[in-house]
């Protein structure tokens, strides 16, 4: 199975403050198709996961261009600018380019 | 707009049977693979188990392969897991999930306790 190592575990920050959560595969993500399957989500506090970004850098429906994914191959990073206090909750890495599709562990972004 | 309701979680004895049903609603249901995706309290997500658009291929985690099965009726755009042989470590919310998890559900609760 794809490992996915995310870090930080969790982010303190400030309004308006940029900050950035890396994510590592253990293997590569680019499918026999060419695409790269990664994805990031953000889970707001007792709610449902939301999809931000798919295939590393397009942003979802309703995303605000706030957010921004970056990286390649094995390497990830989700870039939050400018945070606001409904960016606040907890950040997952997903590929689904093998099966099984496997998460990272998440970041918690909370204020300081 | 699109929604995912699950429902049919509730508590259930170690070794019974539940199934959970997610109905599709604001787009071409029979278009997409559709999966779920389960959260323990307190815990990270873990995919379980995947559909593709037809029904034909179904996957699944290493967890629940052999309990549980992932069923679809594209005629009622409904989305189904048949869980048997429940264990304490399946306890978590369930989610309803399309291809590439563009859309999820509210979730439903699946307890497993005696």
């Amino acid at each position: 199975d794809v490992v996915m190592t995310q870090t930080p575990p969790s982010l303190s920050v400030a309004i308006g403050q940029s900050v950035s959560i890396s994510c590592k595969s253990s293997q590569s993500l680019v499918h026999s198709d060419g695409k790269t399957y990664l994805n990031w989500l953000l889970q707001n506090p007792g709610q449902s996961p939301k999809r931000l970004i798919y295939q590393v850098s397009n942003l979802g429906s309703g995303v605000p261009d706030r957010f921004s994914g970056t990286g390649s191959e094995k390497d990830f990073t989700l870039k939050i600018s400018r945070v606001e206090a409904e960016d606040l909750g907890v950040y997952h890495c997903v590929q689904v380019t093998h099966v099984p599709h496997t998460f990272g562990a998440g970041t918690k972004l909370e204020l300081k | 707009e699109v929604q995912l309701v699950e429902t049919g979680g509730g508590l259930v004895q170690p070794g019974r049977s539940l199934k959970v049903s997610c109905v599709a609603s604001g787009f071409t249901f029979r278009n997409y693979w559709m999966s779920w995706t389960r959260q323990a309290p307190g815990k990270g997500l873990e995919w379980v188990a995947s559909i593709t658009n037809g029904g034909s291929s179904t996957y699944y985690s290493d967890s629940v392969k052999g309990r549980f099965t992932i069923s679809r009726d594209n005629a009622q755009s409904t989305l189904y897991l048949q869980m048997n042989s429940l264990r304490s470590e399946d306890t978590a919310t369930y989610y309803c999930t399309s291809s590439a998890l563009a859309y999820w559900g509210q979730g439903t609760l699946v307890t497993v306790s005696s």
